[in-house]
């Protein structure tokens, strides 16, 4: 199983771009790379999913390289409502039993003024 | 379209108490997860059912909690007894099958908020 490696915590700042960075070295063959975010009292929330290369949609942008060991997942124009905790996935399909969703401990962002 | 529904939101019992929480997955989602979110820590799967079957249940304390998804639509989960170390948020989860394409969606609710004291 695949496990995943985040900062704990970045601060930033309304406007700005964010990148926040996940390692996964032992990642397979068949494992997207997914991202959730979470707000306080709330259930996680998908962003986006990707399985190489880069991948865009209308909030974020993530970014794999050849190798697949790591992502990147771009915010671009970060607003204070972006403050949330943000989790990296690392999972394949359980051969007809569903997707395995690992968290780990996730990346607390906060963004201020 | 609906999300997960959960019930209760919150739920306080006394230590050996049981509680049972339940959930309600979108129409049509195949794949039903139930998590544990412990305050400052990322979910924790607990049980992942794919209609009415258990794949994953490794990590279920299977001398107090025990989950079950009859007709593999509605899923409850129960705790008996509670510990004080039960208090969490439990989240439940679900996804539409996978098709053609190796990976999907998965879709939360908002968790019911237990506290064991």
């Amino acid at each position: 199983l695949a496990k995943t490696t985040q900062p704990i915590s970045m601060d930033s700042y309304e406007g700005q771009e964010v990148n926040i960075t996940c390692s996964h070295n032992n990642i397979a063959t068949n494992d997207y790379i997914t991202w959730y975010q979470q707000f306080p009292s709330q259930g996680p929330r998908f962003i986006i999913q990707g399985y190489k290369t880069k991948v865009t949609n209308e909030v974020a942008s993530l970014f794999i390289p050849a190798d697949r060991k790591s992502s990147t997942l771009s915010l671009p124009r970060v607003s204070l409502s972006d403050t949330a905790v943000y989790y990296c996935l690392v999972g394949g399909d359980l051969t007809g039993g569903g997707n395995k969703l690992t968290f780990g401990t996730g990346t607390q962002l906060k963004v201020e003024l | 379209e609906a999300g997960v529904a959960q019930s209760p939101r919150y739920k306080i019992i006394e230590k050996r108490q049981s509680v049972a929480f339940w959930c309600n997955p979108i129409s049509g989602h195949a794949t039903l997860y139930w998590y544990q979110q412990i305050l400052g820590q990322g979910p924790k799967l607990l049980i992942q059912f794919q209609n009415n079957g258990v794949v994953d249940d490794s990590q279920l304390p299977k001398d107090r909690f025990s989950a079950e998804r009859l007709k593999g639509v509605d899923s409850t989960l129960k705790i008996q007894p509670a510990k004080l170390e039960d208090s969490a948020v439990y989240l439940c989860a679900s996804s539409p099958p996978a098709g053609r394409r190796l990976n999907t969606e998965a879709f939360f609710g908002q968790g019911t908020r237990l506290t064991v004291v």
